[in-house]
């Protein structure tokens, strides 16, 4: 069974400029995370889809940071314009349902904003 | 607000020894408690998790230890190998929350 996909794993890009990031989640996972991990830190939630319906996007900075999920099946997180700030590890998870416990991470993008 | 607190940062252990991972959560409506490796440049993998209603679990050489009294959990490596050097996270859930929230990270290094 083929993992959580991401792409691309590492992107450099100066500052106000746009970035996007692309995550396929295993196959039948419907319930999809975008995840931040900064440096010596543990991941932090960004948004969660249940199908292609954002239910969770407390934590996303909406002013610059925007996210979509067309056909609940691959997602899509952009950044718009970046900030210093914004680099990270950008980590995209995946559960086989709703209510699941287990997340399953792909390998991340690694953002460095210059 | 950090939810969930694990200690050390850092541990170093010799090759055959049992490096011990920490971890206190505050809020008792979590009921998950899954611990994650990560190696550099790779994205956390889940290795072992518990709930509540057990103290003890063990799969392979990895054990969770858990006291829901004190609000603590913990790691235990068996007879660690080279091969275990790498990041571990602790974190928590609720069912029907959805989100991890994970403690800052044990960077273990197991020397040969």
């Amino acid at each position: 069974e083929a993992g959580v996909v991401q792409s691309p794993r590492y992107k450099i890009i100066e500052k106000k400029q746009p970035v996007a990031f692309w995550c396929n989640p295993i196959s039948g996972h419907n319930t999809l995370y975008w995840y931040r991990q900064n440096l010596g830190q543990g991941p932090e939630l960004l948004i969660r889809y249940e199908n292609e319906e954002a239910v969770d996007d407390s934590q996303l900075p909406k002013d610059r940071f925007s996210a979509e999920r067309l056909k609940g099946v691959d997602s899509t997180l952009k950044i718009q314009p970046a900030e210093l700030g914004d680099s990270a590890v950008y980590l995209c998870a995946s559960t086989p349902r709703q209510g699941a416990y287990e997340q399953y991470f792909g390998p991340g993008t690694r953002l460095t904003v210059t | 607000q950090q939810q969930v607190k694990q200690s050390p940062q850092s541990l170093i252990v010799q090759k055959g020894g049992i490096p011990i991972i920490n971890c206190a959560y505050e809020n008792t409506a979590f009921d998950y408690f899954p611990w994650y490796q990560q190696f550099p440049g790779k994205g956390p993998a889940l290795l072992i998790a518990i709930r509540p209603d057990v103290s003890e679990k063990k799969e392979g050489r990895f054990t969770i230890s858990f006291n829901k009294s004190a609000k603590q959990f913990s790691l235990h490596i068996m007879d660690s190998q080279p091969g275990d050097s790498a990041t571990y996270f602790c974190a928590a859930s609720t069912r029907g929350w959805g989100k991890l929230q994970f403690g800052a990270g044990t960077q273990v290094v197991v020397t040969p």
